[in-house]
C-alpha cells in the first residue's frame, strides 16, 4: 500500500534552516509529482510546493519562494524540502502528499512532521 | 483570483445525511475540485475529485457513504448514515496553473 513518511521536524531558532524528508512507499516513486503542504496550529491547509515527477520543474506558493527549496532523490524514493530562514510563522505540521494526475489534486498523504520555531 | 469558500462548520446527526459545500469564485465557476477529510489529530485523507458535470470519482476504500455533486459555482460532498467516525474538517482543494489553492474547511460535528 502506498506509504508516505515525514522526518526531519522539531524545535528550530528563527533564522535558522531544516530539511524535511518524506519517504515513500508502495509505488512507484518516479511516476509522480509530488507537493508539501503545511497547517500552522489551529488553522487550514496551505499548500507549499510541488516538484515533477522527474525534480526539473518546480512551483512555490508565493509565501515561500526564495526560502523554501523542494527536491527529490528518485533513487532513494524520497522527497525533500530545505527551508531557509525560519520565521514564526512557518510554524506548522509539513505534510508530504502524492499528486493524482498532471499537477491537479492529492490523493495519498502523510502524517506530518512538526515544525516549531521559536527561541 | 481563484478562492474556494467553505462554511466554516456544519452539523447533523448520527444516522442521518448531511452535505457540505465549497463555492468556487467569480470566473473559476467551471472548474473540478477535490475534497479530503481531516479526522482529530491525522493527515488528511483523500475522499474524490468531483468534475463540473457532478461525476467524481474516489479515493481507494472511500466507502459508498460518500458522493459528491455539482451545480454552477457550488461543489457539494454529500455525506449519509452518519457515523461517529465522520466527524472531521473537510478541506476542498482545486487548482490553476502553478498553483494549488484550499478552501478554508468545514468542521463538521455527529450529533
Amino acid at each position: 500500500q502506498v506509504q508516505l513518511v515525514e522526518s526531519g521536524g522539531g524545535v528550530v531558532q528563527p533564522g535558522r534552516s531544516l530539511r524535511l524528508s518524506c519517504a515513500a512507499s508502495g509505488f512507484t516513486f518516479n511516476n509522480y509529482a509530488m507537493h508539501w503542504v503545511r497547517q500552522a496550529p489551529g488553522k487550514g491547509l496551505e499548500w507549499v510546493a510541488i516538484i515533477s515527477h522527474d525534480g526539473t520543474d518546480k512551483e512555490y506558493a508565493d509565501s515561500v519562494k526564495g526560502r523554501f527549496t523542494i527536491s527529490r532523490d528518485n533513487s532513494k524514493n524520497t522527497l525533500f524540502l530545505q527551508i531557509s530562514s525560519l520565521r514564526g510563522e512557518d510554524t506548522a505540521v509539513y505534510y508530504c502528499a502524492r499528486d493524482r494526475e498532471m499537477a491537479t489534486h492529492f490523493d495519498y498523504w502523510g502524517q506530518g512532521t512538526l515544525v516549531t520555531v521559536s527561541s | 483570483q481563484l478562492v474556494l469558500t467553505q462554511s466554516p462548520s456544519a452539523s447533523a446527526s448520527l444516522g442521518a445525511s448531511v452535505k457540505l459545500t465549497c463555492t468556487l469564485s467569480s470566473g473559476h465557476t467551471n472548474y473540478a475540485i477535490a475534497w479530503h477529510q481531516q479526522q482529530p489529530e491525522k493527515g488528511p485523507r483523500y475522499l474524490m475529485k468531483l468534475n463540473t458535470d457532478g461525476s467524481h470519482s474516489k479515493g481507494d476504500g472511500i466507502p459508498d457513504r460518500f458522493s459528491g455533486s455539482s451545480s454552477g459555482a457550488e461543489r457539494y460532498l454529500t455525506i449519509s448514515s452518519l457515523q461517529s467516525e465522520d466527524e472531521a474538517d473537510y478541506y476542498c482543494q482545486t487548482w490553476g496553473t502553478g498553483i494549488q489553492v484550499f478552501g478554508g474547511g468545514t468542521k463538521l460535528t455527529v450529533l
